[in-house]
């Protein structure tokens, strides 16, 4: 599986947007690049995934790059309840292959 | 909203007993999980179950481990002798057909003295 790699810690201010940087610069073709958080070691939870495109839902927008080496995870006006580990995730096209490989993410830390 | 619910919460074990830990994953859900997290560590995978059968499992998931789904709503892992280096939180995931997103419970916390 392609390897990822984050920046370990960041801090964002409340309300505003916080941009969370992930590389992968060895992702192959089919490969999906998931998001998950994680708050306080509860169990993690899907934010958003994408493949080529630009994604968003409620949670979150996913920009992946054109050659996709890269993508960034935005929250549009995070909260203080998004203080959580953020976690950039590659995943094999088999969707029946959901062993996924949680690095150490990004602490994130949205204050007051 | 569905959830996948754990139990217990919180176990603490003698070294060289039996656990199991229990999960109901979502109810239509047919694929299941077992992650789990050492303190301060990452979130490791330890096996994957569709159709009453492991699909894949890791190097941690050895003998002493095992999955059964005894019947149509729980899920269960049990550890058949502990040891201390085992204490971690467990997380159970589910997941239905073709969905992108794996939905995790919020853990049971194992201790072994």
């Amino acid at each position: 599986d392609a390897k990822t790699t984050q920046p370990p810690s960041m801090d964002c201010a409340e309300g505003r947007a916080a941009n969370l940087p992930c590389n992968h610069s060895t992702i192959s073709g089919n490969e999906y690049v998931y998001w998950y958080r994680q708050i306080h070691s509860q169990g993690p939870q899907y934010i958003i995934h994408g493949l080529k495109n630009n994604e968003t839902n409620e949670m979150a927008s996913l920009i992946i790059t054109e050659d996709r080496k890269s993508s960034t995870l935005i929250l549009p006006h995070a909260t203080l309840r998004d203080t959580a580990v953020y976690y950039c995730i590659v995943r094999p096209p088999n969707p029946n292959d959901y062993k996924l490989s949680f690095g150490a993410g990004t602490t994130v830390t949205v204050r007051a | 909203e569905p959830e996948v619910t754990q139990t217990p919460s919180h176990q603490v074990t003698q070294m060289g007993q039996e656990v199991i830990l229990r999960c109901v994953p979502i109810s239509n859900h047919l694929y299941f999980y077992w992650y789990r997290q050492i303190l301060g560590q990452k979130v490791e995978f330890l096996v994957s179950f569709y159709n009453n059968e492991i699909s894949e499992k890791s190097e941690i998931f050895d003998d002493q481990f095992s999955v059964e789904r005894p019947d149509g709503s729980n899920f269960t892992l049990k550890i058949r002798s502990t040891k201390l280096e085992d204490s971690a939180m467990y997380f159970c995931a589910s997941r239905g057909t073709g969905a992108g997103e794996l939905f995790f419970g919020e853990g049971s916390r194992l201790t072994v003295l």
